[in-house]
């Protein structure tokens, strides 16, 4: 079946550090890949998207690269910020007939001090 | 659009009531998903249905929930009767199954307590 699997949280950086959440996955056929990120009390928000391989989705400063050879979708950020603090989710969607269903990963909490 | 909407955004009940949640999908979304969210548990998903018919109903986690999706633009999700364990929050989403990926887009969420 379908997963992704993040890196284990939580995460806590400094203001302007660097920022990797790793986010592998496994599916049959051609995943699109997502991140989405939850504010506190808030909903899930998409943060960015990639639809093919080798396809780089950016956001905010956000970045992640779809890499097939790797199954792997991994999400960057060269200087986070404590607006950053959030919880990250990796997301897949399969396609086919899945009806739009996206499978998540576990989350990552982030926490950024000033 | 004003997005997904949920309703209420915090339930207090007590054991063994009956729990209504509410949502309203954006309108033209065909596929609608209920999650649910806890510390130990994560993200869930409980339920979705596709063009207001159920897909795929099992990851709910007992008969004592139940959905239904009586028109393009409602949905319900109830608890009857609820328990301490239910407390959690639950997210609706919904999203168009079409051309390219189909991102999906979060309500709020209700924050459901059981006493």
């Amino acid at each position: 079946g379908n997963s992704v699997t993040q890196m284990e949280g939580p995460v806590t950086l400094s203001e302007e550090a660097f920022l990797t959440i790793n986010c592998t996955y496994t599916a049959t056929g051609y995943p699109s890949l997502f991140w989405y990120v939850q504010y506190p009390g808030e909903g899930l928000q998409l943060l960015l998207k990639a639809t093919k391989a080798d396809d780089k989705g950016s956001n905010k400063g956000f970045e992640a690269t779809y890499r097939k050879e790797t199954t792997s979708f991994h999400l960057e950020k060269g200087s986070v910020q404590v607006s950053d603090s959030a919880v990250y989710f990796c997301a897949l969607h399969a396609g086919g007939t899945s009806y739009g269903k996206l499978t998540f990963g576990q989350g990552t909490i982030l926490t950024v001090h000033p | 659009d004003a997005g997904v909407i949920q309703s209420p955004r915090h339930e207090v009940t007590e054991m063994g009531q009956e729990v209504t949640l509410r949502c309203k999908p954006i309108s033209g979304h065909n596929s609608l998903f209920w999650y649910r969210q806890t510390m130990m548990r994560g993200l869930e998903l409980l339920i979705y249905f596709n063009n207001n018919v159920p897909i795929d109903d099992s990851g709910m986690p007992e008969d004592r929930f139940s959905a239904k999706m009586p028109n393009a633009s409602f949905s319900t999700l109830k608890i009857q009767p609820s328990e301490p364990r239910d407390s959690a929050v639950y997210f609706c989403a919904s999203s168009f199954r079409g051309q390219g990926s189909t991102e999906a887009f979060f309500g709020q969420g209700t924050r459901l307590t059981v006493v």
